[in-house]
């Protein structure tokens, strides 16, 4: 089965710098790649998605990056915020299959 | 708005103890899963559902069993309650894609 591993588990940065948080996957047939993003004390979110055909997508300050070849995917947070603060975790899935794989989460710190 | 609720915010039950965890969404999904979070672990997937009455495996199933006797409700059941059994307990659905998870019910197993 699918296998996804997630780095780093923890990551402290300067307010208005940027995160990356990098995974890895081990199907080659997975084809979509979620981000969620867990605020302390509430539910995962869906906050970006990429599907194998790009290999990059944007929405504001957020951007994920996939490189199918060495099957590895990572997530871009730029001028972070105070409200960034939460743990993020990664996903995959293999076309025609609604499971996903989770990573193990990294918690993102961000210092005023 | 996806809206997907459990029964149970915090659950306190005894060892050895019958425990039903419930998961309602509102919007029609066909796809239903039980998720366990744990630090450092992630979400690990128990069982999930693709139509009524229909389950599958997940990755940590053993201690668990799930009933879906109704579209819009998937239910996990603990049969005889471990101390291991502690955790967070997540609920999702999906109708293409996206997962919408519910708010989550912290058991504790004592």
């Amino acid at each position: 089965g699918e296998n996804v591993e997630q780095h780093p588990s923890t990551l402290s940065v300067q307010e208005g710098d940027s995160a990356v948080i990098k995974c890895t996957y081990s199907d080659s047939a997975s084809n979509y790649f979620p981000w969620y993003k867990q605020e302390l004390g509430k539910r995962p979110q869906l906050i970006i998605d990429i599907r194998s055909n790009v290999g990059e997508k944007k929405d504001q300050r957020i951007a994920v990056t996939l490189n199918k070849t060495a099957k590895h995917f990572s997530l871009h947070i730029t001028e972070t915020q105070p409200e960034d603060s939460a743990v993020y975790f990664c996903a995959a899935r293999a076309f025609g299959n609604e499971k996903l794989t989770f990573g193990t989460g990294t918690r993102l710190t961000i210092i005023p | 708005d996806v809206k997907v609720t459990q029964s149970s915010r915090y659950l306190v039950k005894r060892t050895g103890e019958k425990v039903f965890l419930e998961c309602v969404q509102d919007m029609d999904h066909e796809n239903m899963f039980w998720y366990r979070q744990d630090p450092g672990l992630g979400l690990r997937l128990i069982y999930f559902s693709y139509d009524v009455k229909m389950k599958e495996k997940g990755d940590i199933p053993e201690g668990y069993s799930v009933s879906r006797e109704k579209k819009e409700r998937f239910s996990l059941i603990l049969e005889s309650a471990s101390t291991n059994q502690t955790s967070m307990y997540l609920c999702a659905s999906s109708l293409k894609g996206e997962q919408y998870f519910g708010p989550g019910t912290r058991l504790t197993v004592t």
